[in-house]
């Protein structure tokens, strides 16, 4: 069965540069959701978008923007990175929203040097 | 918001043994799954469970919703199953989002 797929997998970037993640939801799933995870922590829940539209928002900081477009896939913009950034984002789709089961993607691995 | 706790924080075991792994919330829930998080970084779903009791092979999970808690049960461990387990709800009203626990980190020894 297809799964979510987030590319790229892995990417460096220094200091103060910009990074875009882009992730390709489950077939028919309407939901994307963003999550970052630093070294030993838990996945944080950044924003997620449900038809197109932002349904809501968690930590992100103000450098970071995301938008959905019209084929349900999503990216993820980040800019002037700093080292705290470095840490393995996910995405993942479900679908609709509220009580159905959220699939996350393989994730990428973001590190700024 | 809605708290997620996880006991016990970490676990060693022997390959062959049992363990249970709990995870406490502090609110009602619309959504519980239980993630394995492997070495190299992936998210497993292992159950989607809001109430009830789910077993899959070597694993089973029960959530009950009307004590606010759920439990993970790995029988007869293997070195394959080390990693990080994770909870995650969505809370009861309108909340599409999963909130994580810390999760418990598994060390299964040969």
């Amino acid at each position: 069965a297809a799964g979510v797929i987030q590319s790229p997998r892995h990417l460096i970037k220094e200091k103060r540069e910009t990074a875009t993640l882009k992730c390709y939801p489950i077939p028919r799933h309407d939901t994307v959701y963003w999550y970052q995870q630093g070294p030993g922590q838990d996945p944080q829940f950044l924003i997620s978008f449900y038809e197109k539209m932002q349904s809501d928002k968690g930590s992100i900081p103000d450098r970071f923007s995301a938008q959905q477009f019209s084929d349900y896939h999503s990216e993820l913009n980040m800019s002037s990175l700093e080292l705290g950034d470095s840490a393995l984002y996910f995405c993942a789709s479900s679908l609709g929203t509220g009580g159905n089961t959220i699939y996350f993607g393989e994730g990428s691995w973001l590190t700024v040097v | 918001g809605i708290q997620v706790e996880q006991s016990p924080p970490d676990l060693i075991l022997q390959e062959g043994a049992n363990s249970t792994l709990r995870c406490n919330f502090s609110d009602s829930v619309n959504n519980l799954q239980w993630f394995h998080q492997n070495p190299w970084g992936q998210l497993i779903n292992l159950f989607y469970i809001p109430s009830g009791t789910k077993q899959n092979g070597r694993l089973s999970a029960t959530t009950v919703a009307t004590e606010r808690y759920s439990l993970l049960y790995i029988s007869s461990s293997q070195t394959t199953d080390s990693g990080v387990y994770f909870c995650a709800v969505e809370e009861a009203g309108g909340y599409n989002k999963l909130i994580f626990g810390a999760g418990t980190r598994l060390a299964v020894h040969p």
